[in-house]
């Protein structure tokens, strides 16, 4: 079982840039959650999938933040344009089913200068 | 009033010693309660989840739910070093996946 995989690792990107985070869910889990992760705030969820299928966004900061699942195997976090202040560490985690303890991927440490 | 609250320490014990870590939620129709360890710079890993009210004991950790009283906590006897981590309390609401709430860790230190 290979995880819940995410990249890259880092970002550092400057303001207004696009950037845009990746993760592969672990293979046969239904439910793919994107978390944000601040020392200020703790873990945050923005988004989650049920079956490829956004459930819920209304953690999603604003407009600038977009997400997708494509397959049950993939899904993206997009930030455009992005700002200082999305500086964090964004974790995507996976489970088999919408109440199921999550598993979490490593994490891509955000930087925007 | 925060969904999920944790003390955020530092909690500092001496090796051996039991490490006691609480949470308190705000959810009182909450169902699934879970106690996930978080090494610096790493991500968040399951190490217990509690249903019903006790006691659940898995190796040396025991985690506690008063489901009345609101309360939920983590005990870690025979402390080690490698338990130093931040500790996060996160508790399902009535309503879902999206009502699946973290507290923002408590920082425990186990000195040799």
């Amino acid at each position: 079982d290979a995880g819940v995989i995410q990249s890259p690792r880092h970002e550092v990107t400057e303001m207004g840039q696009e950037v845009t985070l990746r993760c592969k869910p672990i293979s046969g889990h239904n439910s793919l959650f994107w978390y944000r992760q601040t020392m200020m705030r703790g873990l945050e969820l923005l988004i989650y999938f049920n079956n490829n299928v956004p459930i819920d966004d209304s953690g999603m900061p604003e407009d600038r933040f977009s997400a997708k699942m494509p397959n049950a195997s993939f899904s993206t976090l997009k930030i455009q344009p992005s700002e200082p202040r999305d500086s964090a560490v964004y974790f995507c985690a996976s489970s088999p089913h919408e109440i199921s303890p999550l598993h979490f991927g490593n994490g891509t440490r955000l930087t925007v200068t | 009033q925060k969904e999920v609250e944790q003390n955020s320490g530092p909690l500092s014990v001496p090796e051996g010693a039991i490490a006691s870590l609480n949470c308190t939620y705000s959810d009182r129709g909450s169902q699934s309660f879970f106690w996930y360890r978080q090494y610096s710079g790493k991500s968040p890993e399951l190490i217990m989840s509690i249903y019903s009210n006790g006691d659940k004991e898995d190796g040396r950790f025991t985690a506690q739910l008063n489901k009345a009283s609101q309360y939920v906590s983590l005990l870690i006897r025979d402390s080690q070093p490698s338990d130093s981590a931040t500790y996060l309390c996160a508790v399902l609401g009535q309503t879902g996946a999206n009502n699946l709430f973290f507290g923002t860790g408590t920082r425990l230190t186990v000195i040799p």
